[in-house]
């Protein structure tokens, strides 16, 4: 079975850094994902690691350590369109398990 | 290129009608997985499906609860017999194929009211 763990919320200050962490526990390992949901809309794909190390795309990077089974989510420049709820999920042999998401709220 | 289309965006129902809820995945993707959202909670896996077969529904209940993906037409997700408990938002996402590294693409969902 899966389990995934994220903090419930955080809070973080417009033009900041922030750091939102995942630990897993699974049977298979096959990738995991990051998705940020607006609430009321869908999730939208944020990163993908599969191998450990840090993946950089423009505010946003992901990290994976694959023994530790813990990932980050960092977001720099915060800004307040960030504000939403991110979600890490697990890649097993066939699922992509959610967790329960952490929402982050930027304040001015 | 169209997403992932879902309709109806909300469907309201009374105990013990049907629910049936569509989704049409994106062009070329012939992988459709449903899951179910609580308000404030995560996304729950349902079910997967590639064209005109099922490949894992472990995550959906036993009874009252069906989906299919036919060979033409949207994949559709029944709901028999409605009980409150099922008020819910309801996402489909599809992707191309198998592969790992493939990430879901997420319609905007079904929110299902049950009065």
């Amino acid at each position: 079975g899966q389990n995934i763990d994220q903090p419930t919320e955080m809070t973080a200050t417009e033009g900041a850094i922030v750091q939102i962490n995942c630990t897993y526990q699974t049977s298979g390992f096959n990738g995991l994902f990051w998705y940020q949901q607006h609430a009321g809309e869908a999730p939208t794909f944020l990163s993908y690691n599969v191998l450990d190390g840090l993946e950089e795309k423009g505010r946003f990077s992901s990290f994976l350590s694959r023994s530790k089974g813990y990932s980050y989510l960092l977001l720099k420049e915060l800004q307040m369109k960030d504000s939403a709820s991110y979600l890490c999920a697990v890649r097993d042999r066939v699922q992509l398990t959610f967790g329960s998401g952490t929402q982050l709220t930027v304040l001015p | 290129n169209a997403g992932v289309m879902q309709n109806p965006r909300h469907l309201v129902r009374r105990r013990g009608q049907e629910a049936r809820l569509r989704c049409s995945p994106m062009k070329g993707h012939s992988h459709v997985y449903w899951y179910r959202q609580l308000p404030e909670e995560g996304l729950k896996f349902m079910v997967y499906l590639q064209k005109e077969n099922i490949i894992d529904e472990s995550g959906m209940p036993k009874e009252r609860f069906s989906a299919e993906f036919p060979k033409e037409g949207p994949s559709i997700l029944r709901i028999q017999q409605v009980v409150r408990g099922d008020s819910a938002a309801y996402f489909c996402a599809s992707s191309p194929d198998r592969a790992n590294n493939s990430p879901l693409h997420f319609g905007n969902g079904t929110r299902l009211t049950v009065t």
